[in-house]
């Protein structure tokens, strides 16, 4: 059983620029969560779907947005990217109140 | 104030010593109470997961919760260099059928040879 997988693994990005993010949940799972971990710090919760919809939302500003699709994968976006978004981005797939987290997709912006 | 607050560390204990990894939270919704280990350059593991006030037990884990002091401990017996990593505390709230947490920002562990 595969677990959560995210792509790419990392990549290097030039302020002002935008970029998407893809996470596979965990067979069985309909629900997933982003998170941003800055170096140092706990993961900073961003957005939950469900059900292809934003159920909740953390304290992100528009530039983060996101979709669900129908086979229950997800993507994040950032526009107009910050030199404050370099982060480690994880993806977890939940389960009630357990979240298994994928390996993450490092961003750097430049 | 933040509402989960952890230590950064480093924590460095000698192989076989018990560890005791600690947070506090000011938040008295919160309801579930997590611990994840997270290697260098991987996400998270949920190691710990508890309920209630009192004592959980998996292996040479137990993870301690005392609601009315809003502190929740882990600690690790006979300590292993593999068990180097950062250990998250995570609480949360039910919302609605939504567990998001609230992650403390991770203690460092090493345990030397």
């Amino acid at each position: 059983d595969a677990g959560v997988t995210q792509s790419p693994t990392h990549l290097i990005k030039t302020r002002g620029q935008q970029v998407t993010l893809r996470c596979s949940p965990k067979s069985g799972h309909d629900t997933v969560s982003w998170y941003q971990q800055a170096l140092g710090q706990g993961p900073q919760f961003i957005f939950q779907y469900y059900e292809e919809e934003e159920r909740q939302r953390g304290n992100f500003p528009d530039r983060f947005s996101g979709h669900q699709f129908p086979n229950y994968s997800s993507e994040l976006n950032v526009n107009a990217l910050l030199l404050g978004d370099s982060a480690l981005y994880l993806c977890a797939s939940t389960s009630s109140y357990e979240q298994y987290f994928g390996p993450g997709t490092r961003l750097t912006v430049t | 104030q933040k509402e989960v607050e952890q230590d950064p560390g480093p924590l460095s204990v000698p192989e076989g010593a018990i560890v005791s990894l600690n947070c506090t939270y000011s938040n008295s919704a919160f309801q579930y109470f997590m611990w994840y280990r997270q290697y260098s350059r991987k996400g998270p593991e949920l190691l710990m997961y508890t309920y209630s006030s009192g004592n959980k037990e998996d292996g040479r884990f137990t993870a301690q919760v005392d609601k009315s002091s809003k502190y929740i401990s882990l600690f690790i017996r006979d300590s292993q260099p593999s068990d180097s990593a950062t250990y998250l505390c995570a609480m949360s709230v039910s919302s609605g059928g939504s567990y998001i947490p609230t992650f403390g920002r991770g203690t460092s562990l090493i345990v030397h040879p």
